[in-house]
């Protein structure tokens, strides 16, 4: 079963706005990690944050991670039109050496 | 990512066809995956592997089966194909020494059944 459930499902922004992405899932996990997939082609991975974590940065992106309410969120900041993509957040459990998928956020950015 | 690569990257085959799908990694990774996606139910684990002849099920294994000979190779067999598993198939490995739990993945093989 999914354990990731991204929302909202699809976006579409102006160039220079700023997309954020939310996720939430059901068990206590290891860490979350957010995952890029371009039309059709290979997931690549963005960012991971870890249970004892509540920010992290990367670039022109920022996860949150609220483990008492189970989410995180994904911000884009300037967006470009490079960033039109498939977002996929993915869960890891403890004592699982696993990823659990959400369903994934489409991501169309104007130029 | 050209470091995990998959062969055929287009495939369409009749109904009860045996299909193998080749996933080759050159990371020297020890752990390797096979998913399939499908539109609007996100990625789904078929099998997952953590070492030579390590074989497990994943969440959606019924109809399929994989074999991992050496490291560096992971194959995903149909063996009598079905169009329900229309889909596009990703292999992805990891590396159990890693802190960041990290997968790569491949670049898809898209698998139509007629």
């Amino acid at each position: 079963s999914q354990q990731g459930e991204e929302d909202p499902q699809a976006l579409s922004i102006q160039e220079g706005e700023n997309a954020t992405m939310n996720c939430s899932y059901k068990t206590s996990i290891n860490n979350l990690q957010w995952y890029r997939q371009n039309s059709g082609r290979g997931l690549v991975h963005l960012i991971l944050i870890r249970s004892n974590e509540r920010e992290k940065h990367s670039g022109r992106l920022r996860v949150t991670l609220d483990t008492s309410k189970k989410s995180s969120s994904l911000l884009i900041t300037a967006s470009r039109a490079a960033d039109t993509a498939s977002y996929f957040c993915a869960t890891a459990s403890y004592g699982n050496n696993r990823l659990a998928f959400g369903k994934g956020n489409q991501v169309v950015v104007i130029p | 990512d050209a470091d995990v690569t998959q062969t055929p990257r287009n495939r369409i085959t009749k109904t009860g066809k045996r299909i193998m799908l080749e996933c080759s990694q050159t990371k020297g990774h020890d752990r390797m995956y096979w998913y399939r996606q499908d539109p609007g139910l996100g990625l789904r684990l078929i099998y997952y592997s953590f070492d030579v002849k390590d074989i497990n099920k994943g969440e959606i294994s019924d109809g399929y089966s994989v074999s991992r000979q050496a490291q560096a190779k992971f194959s995903l067999s149909l063996e009598s194909a079905i169009p329900n598993q229309t889909a596009l198939y990703f292999c992805a490995t990891s590396d159990s020494s890693s802190t960041s739990d990290e997968q790569f993945f491949g670049p898809g093989t898209r698998l139509t059944v007629l």
